[in-house]
C-alpha cells in the first residue's frame, strides 16, 4: 500500500526566502510522485511530477523537487518565494497499474503563507 | 476551451436528501475520478472509472454512487446513507491507460453543505 506524509500542515516564509515543503512516501514498488497546488475554492493544478529518469524535476512557477530513493522523499523547493505562491500544496504518490487504476494517494497538504 | 466542468459550485442539501453532483469533461479522457476533500485530511478517493460502463470503489465509497454512461460524464450521487456529506468534492480525469505518465486534471470543485 502506498502512503504520503507531509511534514508541517502550515509553513510561513518571507517574500524572497527559500520555500521548502517536505514530502515522504511509502510504496511497495517504484513510485511515481506528484506535487499539486490548490488556490482557495479551486481545483488542483499540477506543479511537477517524477516518473522515471532524472531525479531533479523542474515544474511550473519556478518550483522543483528532488526524488531521493534512499530517503523516500520528494521535497518541493523554490529559491525565492513570491506572494502569489501562497496556496495549499499537496504531494501525491501512484504505484501505477500495480496499484490498480493508477490511483493517486494524497498527503494531507501544506498551507504556504508568504509574508512581506 | 477543453477542460473539466463541475456544477453547481455551491450546493445545499437538507438531511435525508440525495443529491447529484455533475462532472463533465471535453478532453476525450478515458479515466475519471471523484475525490472528497476535508480540512486537514487531503483528498480521498471515492470512486473511479477507467472506461465507460465500468467503475470501481475507492477508499471511501460508502454512501456514494456513480454512473458512467458516457465517456465525458461521471456524475456522483451523495445519498442519505452518507453520514457526514459536508465537504468539497473534486472531479478529475486522465487521458488513458498508459500509466501515471498521464496527468490527472482537476475540475474546480463543488462545495456541498448539509443543512
Amino acid at each position: 500500500a502506498q502512503s504520503v506524509t507531509q511534514l508541517g500542515s502550515h509553513v510561513s516564509v518571507s517574500e524572497g526566502a527559500l520555500v521548502l515543503l517536505r514530502c515522504n512516501y511509502s510504496s511497495s514498488v517504484p513510485p511515481y510522485l506528484f506535487w499539486y497546488v490548490q488556490y482557495p475554492n479551486q481545483g488542483l493544478q499540477l506543479l511537477l511530477k517524477y516518473t522515471t529518469g532524472a531525479t531533479l524535476v523542474k515544474g511550473i512557477n519556478g518550483f522543483e523537487a528532488e526524488f531521493k530513493k534512499s530517503e523516500t522523499s520528494f521535497h518541493l523547493t523554490k529559491p525565492s518565494a513570491h506572494m502569489s505562491d501562497a496556496a495549499e500544496y499537496f504531494c501525491a504518490v501512484s504505484e501505477g497499474l500495480t496499484g490498480g487504476g493508477n490511483k493517486l494517494t494524497f498527503g494531507t497538504g501544506t498551507q504556504l503563507k508568504v509574508e512581506l | 476551451d477543453g477542460g473539466i466542468t463541475q456544477s453547481p459550485k455551491y450546493l445545499f442539501r437538507k438531511e435525508g436528501q440525495n443529491v447529484t453532483l455533475s462532472c463533465e469533461q471535453n478532453l476525450n479522457h478515458d479515466a475519471m475520478y471523484w475525490y472528497r476533500q476535508d480540512p486537514g485530511q487531503g483528498l480521498r478517493l471515492i470512486y473511479y472509472s477507467q472506461i465507460v460502463n465500468d467503475f470501481q470503489k475507492g477508499d471511501i465509497a460508502e454512501g456514494y454512487s456513480v454512473s458512467r454512461e458516457k465517456k465525458e460524464s461521471f456524475p456522483l450521487t451523495v445519498t442519505s446513507a452518507q453520514k457526514n456529506p459536508t465537504a468539497f468534492y473534486l472531479c478529475a480525469s486522465r487521458k488513458g491507460l498508459a500509466g501515471p505518465l498521464d496527468t490527472q486534471y482537476f475540475g474546480p470543485g463543488t462545495r456541498l453543505t448539509v443543512l
